[in-house]
């Protein structure tokens, strides 16, 4: 049972233009979502994250959006740079109790000079 | 602030053989988690501690996976025996402890890369 997913294990955007990764959630007790980096060989990198009293977040470059009706959340990159070539989870949890996190599959994002 | 330490980086094994994993998480984080990822998927929780307390462990294989996190700091997952499908990254993050209704994001470490032959 995936309860979260992200459909498109792949993206290619030019330098300097906007990445938008989507994610897709079906259990509607999720109340805090997130959005990890992941360089090969590391570990995630906390990005952005978002409340569910909320429907958009935004820090610089970054802004997650938040579409509770369609339990739709996406990331925004604006500009993108060739460092944000990277692979993306979003991760969703409820924040009463054990705030366990549920990880989508990730998307490859490949910034294009 | 240091980051969340896990070592060592990479084990290889063989099936059958048992394997062990250590975790430092930051400092004055209460809860730890440890996580599988698989190649092609996001990480998988495996154990969730709050101090040396188990929260979650319900996609824990307790037939062959154990863990601690004695004096509430430092934590060990062990498998024993592995097997071909333990072949993963291990990771461990840890967080602040919720204020509130706030959650706080779970800081992950650099993971152990496990290969069973």
């Amino acid at each position: 049972d995936q309860q979260v997913k992200q459909n498109s294990p792949s993206l290619s955007v030019q330098e300097g233009r906007i990445s938008i990764l989507n994610c897709d959630y079906t259990n509607s007790m999720f109340d805090y979502f997130l959005w990890y980096k992941k360089y090969p060989a590391e570990g995630p990198t906390f990005l952005i994250s978002i409340s569910s009293i909320k429907d958009k977040n935004e820090d610089g470059r970054f802004t997650v959006f938040l579409n509770k009706s369609a339990k739709h959340l996406s990331l925004h990159i604006v500009p993108s740079q060739p460092g944000d070539s990277a692979v993306y989870f979003c991760a969703a949890s409820v924040t009463r109790g054990a705030q366990k996190l549920v990880f989508g599959q990730g998307t490859r994002l490949t910034i294009n000079p | 602030e240091a980051g969340v330490a896990q070592s060592p980086r990479y084990k290889i094994i063989e099936k059958r053989q048992s394997v062990a994993f250590w975790c430092n998480p930051i400092s004055g984080h209460a809860t730890l988690y440890w996580y599988q990822q698989i190649l092609g998927q996001g990480p998988k929780l495996l154990i969730q501690f709050q101090n040396n307390g188990v929260v979650d462990d319900s996609q824990l294989p307790k037939d062959r996976f154990s863990a601690e996190r004695l004096k509430g700091v430092d934590s060990t997952l062990k498998i024993q025996p592995a097997k071909l499908e333990d072949s993963a990254v291990y990771l461990c993050a840890s967080s602040q402890a919720p204020r509130g209704l706030r959650n706080q994001p779970q800081h992950f470490g650099d993971g152990t890369r496990l290969s069973i032959l």
